[in-house]
């Protein structure tokens, strides 16, 4: 199973983009990246997946590099409610096509 | 929202007791998959039911179990509960369980163990 490698945190100054990388080294054949945010314990909300092309969405966008090995969440906008546990998830191609979180990045946005 | 709901929203148990988590996944989802998620770590898959078959399994011990029904809603079941499965519980449904068919997360349960 791919593994991926977020930094632990970062902090974003409100109304400036975030952007959150991850490494994915390991990531191989049709194995889709997805990401995840989590506020407050709450259930982990989808953002956005892709496989090969950059992708777009009323939340975010996600930009993966040619040799797909890593990729880049970009939050255009961040306000205060962006404050989150954001997640890179290369999803198992194996059975299950389970998803395996690691712990992610902590997302601070500054006032 | 996500259209997935799970019950009951906190629940505390005793150590060596069963318990029974429900999840009703979001209309037209046949894919329901079970997290565990401890404090300060990410989420960890339990198990994935498709058209009431499991069809998968992590590595968690055998009495964790469940069951999907027809209408695709899900159980969790812990029996002789210990203190370490204190954690939230995620169930999450999607409309397959291939890749491209993203989850969808309900807001979870909270399981504490004495």
């Amino acid at each position: 199973d791919a593994k991926t490698t977020q930094p632990p945190s970062m902090d974003c100054a409100e109304g400036r983009a975030a952007n959150l990388p991850c490494n994915h080294s390991t990531i191989s054949g049709n194995e889709y990246v997805y990401w995840y945010r989590q506020i407050h314990s709450q259930g982990p909300q989808y953002i956005i997946h892709g496989l090969k092309n950059n992708e777009t969405n009323e939340m975010a966008s996600l930009i993966i590099t040619e040799d797909r090995k890593s990729s880049t969440l970009i939050l255009p906008h961040a306000t205060l409610r962006d404050t989150a546990v954001y997640y890179c998830i290369v999803r198992s191609n194996s059975g299950t096509y389970k998803y395996i979180f690691g712990t992610g990045t902590r997302l601070k946005v500054l006032a | 929202e996500t259209g997935v709901t799970q019950s009951p929203t906190h629940l505390i148990k005793t150590r060596g007791q069963q318990v029974t988590l429900r999840c009703s996944s979001q209309s037209g989802h046949n894919t329901v998959s079970w997290y565990q998620q401890a404090l300060g770590q990410g989420p960890q898959f339990i198990f994935q039911y498709y058209r009431e078959e499991e069809n998968g399994r992590g590595n968690f011990p055998p009495r964790f179990s469940g069951l999907q029904f027809p209408n695709y809603s899900s159980e969790l079941n812990v029996n002789a509960l210990e203190l370490d499965d204190s954690a939230l519980y995620l169930c999450a449904s999607s409309l397959e369980f291939r890749q491209g068919y993203e989850q969808y997360f309900g807001p979870g349960t909270r399981l504490t163990v004495t």
